[in-house]
Formats: structure tokens, sequence, C-alpha cells
């Protein structure tokens, strides 16, 4: 079945350092590939996506390329600032599953210290 | 503005009881499912719905039913038989059920307390 691994948190990072959190993932066929960003008490909002193999989403500072044959979407951003601090979740679509529903990482807790 | 609202945020039962969540979107999206979550874990989907009157059990639907009278509104019931219901509830719709590419769109979810 499709699954998806991001790295345990928390990460704790100083203002304006570089971020990275890794995600590697299973499926059949070719999915597509998001991360999701949630504030405390919040829902989940997409921070960005990248529906085939080497393409790169971005948004907000944000990026992840989409490899195949490493089958990673890992999330960088060059300074972060305290505003960043959420939990993240990578998270696939498989074209190859009726449902279509998302398939979840455990998610990734960011603290960003000024 | 355009979104799905969730209510209530909080809502407390005792144990035994039924309790039913709300989820309304306004985005006239086709499908809609049902997630939860708990402290330090991803999302697992309960249900999920991609038209009226139709819907698909998810990976731990065991305690929970849903109804899809409406496209714009997919209610979940939290039944007794469910035996750890205390969660953070999640819903979330999309566009078109049938493309892989499709993100989902987010509620703001309701933390459910049973005592």
């Amino acid at each position: 079945g499709n699954s998806v691994t991001q790295m345990e948190g928390p990460v704790t990072l100083s203002e304006e350092a570089f971020l990275t959190i890794n995600c590697t993932y299973t499926a059949t066929g070719y999915p597509s590939l998001f991360w999701y960003v949630q504030y405390p008490g919040e829902g989940l909002q997409l921070l960005l996506k990248a529906t085939k193999a080497d393409d790169k989403g971005s948004n907000k500072g944000f990026e992840a390329t989409y490899r195949k044959e490493t089958t990673s979407f890992h999330l960088e951003k060059g300074s972060v600032q305290v505003s960043d601090s959420a939990v993240y979740f990578c998270a696939l679509s498989s074209p190859d599953t009726g449902r279509r529903a998302l398939t979840f990482g455990s998610g990734t807790r960011l603290q960003v210290q000024p | 503005d355009g979104g799905i609202t969730q209510s209530p945020k909080y809502l407390f039962r005792k144990e035994g009881q039924n309790v039913t969540l709300s989820c309304e979107q306004n985005l006239n999206h086709d499908a809609m499912y049902w997630y939860r979550q708990d402290p330090g874990q991803g999302l697992r989907l309960i249900y999920y719905s991609q038209i009226v009157n139709d819907f698909q059990k998810g990976d731990i639907a065991e305690g929970y039913s849903v109804s899809r009278e409406k496209k714009e509104s997919f209610p979940l019931t939290v039944t007794s038989a469910q035996k750890n219901p205390t969660a953070f509830y999640l819903c979330a719709s999309s566009q078109t059920p049938g493309q892989a590419y499709d993100e989902q769109y987010f509620g703001p979810g309701t933390r459910l307390t049973v005592t």
C-alpha cells in the first residue's frame, strides 16, 4: 500500500537558519505529492504540491522537488522565521487507488527561535 | 468567502452518547472527506464521499457513520461503538474526485473530548 515517512521532530532552528524536512514515500504508479502546514489548533493548509517527476513546488519561500529516483519530496526553506513555527505534513495521492484520499506522514513539528 | 466550516470547534460528551460533527462547504466541490488526528500522529481517513448519496469507508471507519444528502454537507456521527473517540476531527473537500493532483481543502477542525 501507499505510505509516507517523515523525519521525526521537533526540529528546532534559530531565525534565518536553513530548513530541510525529509519526506520519502512508497506508492504504486505516479502519485501527486503535497506539503501541508498546520498551525496550533487549526486545520491544514496546502503549502505546495508537485504532480509529476522533477516538478518543483514552491510557495512563501518553501520549495520541494519531486524526485522519483529517490522517492523523495524534501521540504526546504533558505531562511526560516518565527512565524514558520508549525507542524508540516507530507502527503501523497495515488492515481492507482480508487478513493483519491491523501496518505499522510506523521508530521514534523518545527520550532523557530528568535 | 468560499471555504469549509466545521462546528462546533470544541465538543464534550459523556461516554456512551452518540455525537454528530458538522461539515459544510461552499466551494462546490464534489468530494468530501473525514480524517481523524491524534496527538503526534498524521491524519487517518475515516470516510469519504465522491458524490452525493454515495460514501465509502476509509481506514478507520469502525464506530463512525456518515451521510451525504447534499453536495455541500457531510456530517460525521461518532457512535458509542467507537472505543477511543477523543481526537481532533478534520473535514476536507476536493473539486474533482477522479484526479490525483487535486489538492484537498481543510476545515478548521472539531476537537472532541469524551469522558
